[in-house]
């Protein structure tokens, strides 16, 4: 296990509707992504925060938006629900934003839009 | 456009064999390529990484050969165990904020 926990484990939603994903990264790490992942692909990258800042961002909408708190704790938030946006959302932390920094995932949270 | 090309999508292997799962990618700025395994109802995990100044690096039954000219790399899984039997990505990345860039996986299926 990563030590990187995600709240909740399972969603429903409709659509239209307005959601919000939790994540605890593991001690020590300063640095939280947030993938998406469509069933049967791979993750692709949302947004990175680093001391609190966005300061990387994947090809993913504005109502995609995200929060990092003083203790590295972590919100995505999707606004505007569509069905597209049904998938597993997972979150990993990293020590630093450095380049090539070892991400460790937490296990997801699966969305379902209805 | 996909920037990491993965393949096969699926791969049967008998118990001792040797997996080969390989990939591709496009963007010259990447600098580190790691490959990950997911089990069913779990998040991503870390088998290994390699940098472009090598050509292979081995972590006891896992290498990666990394080939920069051809801008391609791959995975090899050595006297493949049942335990193997996930689903592997390989990932790309060119710059600490720009996140990673996921091949779409390969279905890896160890018989007995």
């Amino acid at each position: 296990e990563t030590g990187v926990t995600q709240s909740p484990t399972h969603l429903i939603k409709t659509r239209g509707q307005q959601v919000t994903l939790r994540c605890s990264s593991q001690s020590g790490h300063n640095t939280v992504s947030w993938y998406q992942q469509a069933l049967g692909q791979g993750p692709q990258f949302i947004f990175q925060y680093y001391r609190e800042e966005e300061n990387g961002r994947g090809n993913f909408p504005p109502r995609f938006s995200g929060l990092q708190f003083p203790n590295y704790s972590s919100e995505l938030n999707v606004n505007a629900l569509e069905l597209d946006d049904s998938a597993l959302y997972l979150c990993a932390s990293s020590l630093t934003s450095g380049r090539g920094e070892t991400q460790y995932f937490g296990p997801g949270t699966r969305l379902l839009v209805l | 456009q996909q920037q990491v090309k993965q393949s096969p999508q699926s791969l049967i292997v008998q118990k001792g064999g040797i997996s080969i799962i390989n990939c591709a990618y496009e963007n010259t700025a990447f600098d580190y390529f790691p490959w990950y395994q997911q089990f069913p109802g779990k998040g991503p995990a870390l088998l290994i990484a390699i940098r472009p100044d090598v050509s292979e690096k081995k972590e006891g039954r896992f290498t990666i050969s990394f080939n920069k000219s051809a801008k391609q790399f791959s995975l090899h899984i050595m006297d493949s165990q049942p335990g193997d039997s996930a689903t592997y990505f390989c990932a790309a990345s060119g710059g600490g904020a720009d996140g990673l860039t996921f091949g779409k996986g390969t279905h890896l299926i160890i018989q007995p």
